[in-house]
């Protein structure tokens, strides 16, 4: 079974701080995802990635960057973090050939203070 | 980016089957159609998926329409287990497989 591993279940920030996600997939998926996830709005997309190195903007990018160095991990970035992005953020993973679906982690629920 | 649209929530009794609507009328011809379900406090569950033919795995089966605008899942016979969110997302496949998720069907069992 493919293991998509955050690597916090819980994490508290302080505003201001730089804050990091770590996420990690161990089937050598092509394309790994961040969501966050928020009451009455559902998963939005922040960014992905299609390969090491690569990023694309997903529809709520503003105020995080991504970081994919290694195949297997991507890396959420809040680059200072405010208490909007107080949120439950997922990591999930892909094969493109053939398109498959995504395996998602347990999510990290972050609170920015 | 094609949307999909599901019921905000559904009953069943347990033991008996479930089928959920989705439509997708702005569907394009490389689009797939995923469906997830997401238990509490954890991250959404891949549960079947299908291009243009209707598909049948263990957890489930897809019914794809001819035209495409819409499928439905179908939980043959629902237990407590199966009470979750489930997602119905079209997935690019040009895209790296970018999906938009929408709300969701809260699907409540009672026994």
């Amino acid at each position: 079974d493919v293991k998509v591993t955050q690597s916090s279940r819980y994490l508290v920030k302080r505003t201001g701080e730089k804050v990091f996600l770590e996420c990690v997939q161990d089937m050598d998926h092509e394309n790994m995802f961040w969501y966050r996830q928020d009451p009455g709005l559902g998963l939005r997309l922040i960014y992905f990635s299609y390969d090491v190195k690569m990023k694309e903007k997903g529809d709520i990018p503003e105020g995080y960057s991504v970081s994919r160095e290694k195949k297997e991990r991507f890396s959420l970035i809040l680059e200072s973090a405010s208490t909007n992005q107080t949120s439950m953020y997922l990591c999930a993973s892909s094969l493109t050939t053939p398109l498959g679906p995504q395996h998602f982690g347990d999510g990290t629920r972050l609170s920015i203070l | 980016d094609a949307k999909t649209t599901q019921p905000n929530s559904m009953e069943s009794n347990e033991e008996e089957p479930v089928h959920l609507p989705c439509n997708h009328s702005t569907i394009s011809g490389t689009d797939y159609i995923h469906w997830y379900r997401q238990l509490p406090s954890q991250g959404p569950e891949y549960v079947i998926h299908g291009l243009t033919s209707n598909v049948n795995n263990r957890m489930a089966s897809l019914a794809i329409a001819e035209d495409r605008k819409s499928s439905t899942l179908i939980l043959h016979r629902a237990t407590l287990r199966d009470a979750a969110v489930y997602y119905c997302i079209l997935s690019e496949r040009g895209n790296a497989g970018k999906s938009t998720f929408g709300d969701g069907t809260t699907l409540t069992v009672k026994p």
